[in-house]
């Protein structure tokens, strides 16, 4: 099986506040996401990397960073938390087959107050 | 304009009874594949089922089917025989294209669904 593990599920932090959420994946998988979840609207893409150091903007990259500098570990950065990204981040990897299958980490709900 | 569009922002059903989720999709791509995720309150997403444009038969896994309309562009999970652990926000998501390099998803808002006992 799949293993995708984001560290936090809950996080309180503060505007202004440096925050990273962290993801990790067992199966040696090159590409992993990072989506937020708000209601009404799904999960958007923020940022996506397809192998070690090498990394794409989503849909919705700005005031996000990323960081992948081993292949398991894939990190999202807020560099000044604001209230607006209180939100429901989740990590995804895929599985190396013809489907391309995304599996999830359980979800980090942040919330910036 | 939405890529993927679900209707039914949520929705009741009696256990054991059937039930259809709606998914519209839009792209000009002749390559897609078409995913369905459930998302228990726990907050974790779960793949259900998947659909590829060119696959010629409708997806099927356990209870979970895709009644796949290619030319309206739909893609309907059903679920057969609701169980109350079927309670879940369902997610109906797109990938497109042959240069998706990233394989990247583009999701609908989702439906929320409640099994009555």
């Amino acid at each position: 099986d799949v293993k995708v593990t984001q560290s936090s599920r809950y996080l309180v932090k503060r505007t202004g506040e440096k925050v990273f959420l962290e993801c990790v994946q067992d199966m040696d998988h090159e590409n992993m996401f990072w989506y937020r979840q708000d209601p009404g609207l799904g999960l958007r893409l923020i940022y996506f990397s397809y192998d070690v150091k090498m990394k794409e903007k989503g849909d919705i990259p700005e005031g996000y960073s990323v960081s992948r500098e081993k292949k398991e570990r894939f990190s999202l950065i807020l560099e000044s938390a604001s209230t607006n990204q209180t939100s429901m981040y989740l990590c995804a990897t895929i599985r190396g087959e013809a489907k391309n299958i995304q599996y999830f980490g359980a979800g980090t709900r942040l919330s910036v107050l | 304009a939405q890529k993927i569009t679900q209707t039914q922002p949520g929705m009741f059903v009696q256990e054991k009874e059937a039930v259809t989720l709606d998914c519209t999709y839009d792209t000009s791509d002749q390559s897609y594949g078409l995913f369905w995720y459930k998302q228990p309150s726990s907050g974790e997403m779960i793949f259900l089922i998947y659909q590829g444009s060119y696959d010629e038969q409708n997806a099927t896994e356990g209870r979970y089917s895709l009644n796949f309309q290619k030319a309206r562009k739909s893609a309907n999970l059903v679920i057969s025989a609701s169980q109350l652990g079927d309670s879940a926000m369902y997610f109906c998501a797109m990938r497109e294209g042959w240069d998706n390099a990233g394989n990247m998803l583009t999701f609908g808002g989702g439906t929320r669904l409640m099994v009555k006992p």
